[in-house]
């Protein structure tokens, strides 16, 4: 079975720093893209940034770009997000996702999910 | 980036009805448009793909449509498990964006 397995949810302070994981199982992970996206408290979804962890190519969306690091190790199939300087602004689910290929072309969107990482930030 | 408006915020509609959500792209996306389905307290779970592919273990009632800058998302036959957020998102050059959401409710 495919599946991605976060971390577990986080309670932080301004100003700390944060490491988020995502474990990938049941395929092969450096061929699929992972992305991660954000879910701010009853808001949308916001698509942060994308890596191909084969050879850790990362795109970034501008609004996240500085702010955020998106890492993966493959020697043990998993992606990272991380921060340096948490913000009460910050406070969010955070959802990893693999790839969706078809015939093997990636097609952009993204059909497993992480169970989410609920990261807190308060003073 | 591309900016992705989803119509309407919100609609209510009863089981049986017919539903379209409307996706309009800032720029021409081809059909690198993508659909999904939220639940409170879940992760969003893919309904359609390149703009018309049904992801597999959809259910046929759902379809999309659509290329360019304009696609839509039809529910043939609403089901009480239907009612949910549902979001478009562009694949059609990074970084990828999520529309704003369209939130399904029960009449």
């Amino acid at each position: 079975e495919v599946q991605l397995v976060q971390s577990g949810a986080e309670v932080k302070m301004p100003g700390e720093s944060l490491k988020i994981s995502c474990k990938g199982s049941g395929y092969s992970f450096t061929n699929y893209w992972i992305a991660w996206v954000r879910q701010m408290p009853d808001k949308g979804l916001q698509w942060m940034g994308i890596i191909y962890p084969g050879n850790s190519d990362t795109t970034y969306s501008p609004s996240f770009q500085g702010q955020v690091t998106i890492s993966a190790d493959k020697s043990i199939s998993t992606a990272y997000l991380q921060w340096s300087n948490l913000k009460a602004s910050d406070t969010a689910m955070y959802y990893c996702a693999i790839g969706l290929y078809y015939v093997g072309t990636f097609q952009g969107a993204f059909d497993i999910w992480g169970q989410g990482t609920m990261v807190t930030v308060s003073s | 980036d591309i900016q992705m408006t989803q119509s309407p915020s919100s609609v209510s509609a009863s089981v049986g009805d017919r539903v379209t959500i409307t996706c309009r792209a800032s720029q021409g996306i081809n059909s690198w448009l993508a659909w999904y389905q939220q639940k409170p307290g879940k992760a969003p779970k893919l309904l359609i793909y390149a703009a018309s592919s049904l992801q597999s273990g959809v259910p046929s009632r759902f379809s999309g449509s659509g290329s360019g800058t304009d696609f839509t998302l039809t529910i043939s036959s609403l089901q009480p498990e239907d009612f949910a957020t549902y979001y478009c998102q562009q694949a059609n050059s990074f970084p990828y964006t999520f529309g704003q959401g369209t939130k399904l409710e029960i009449k």
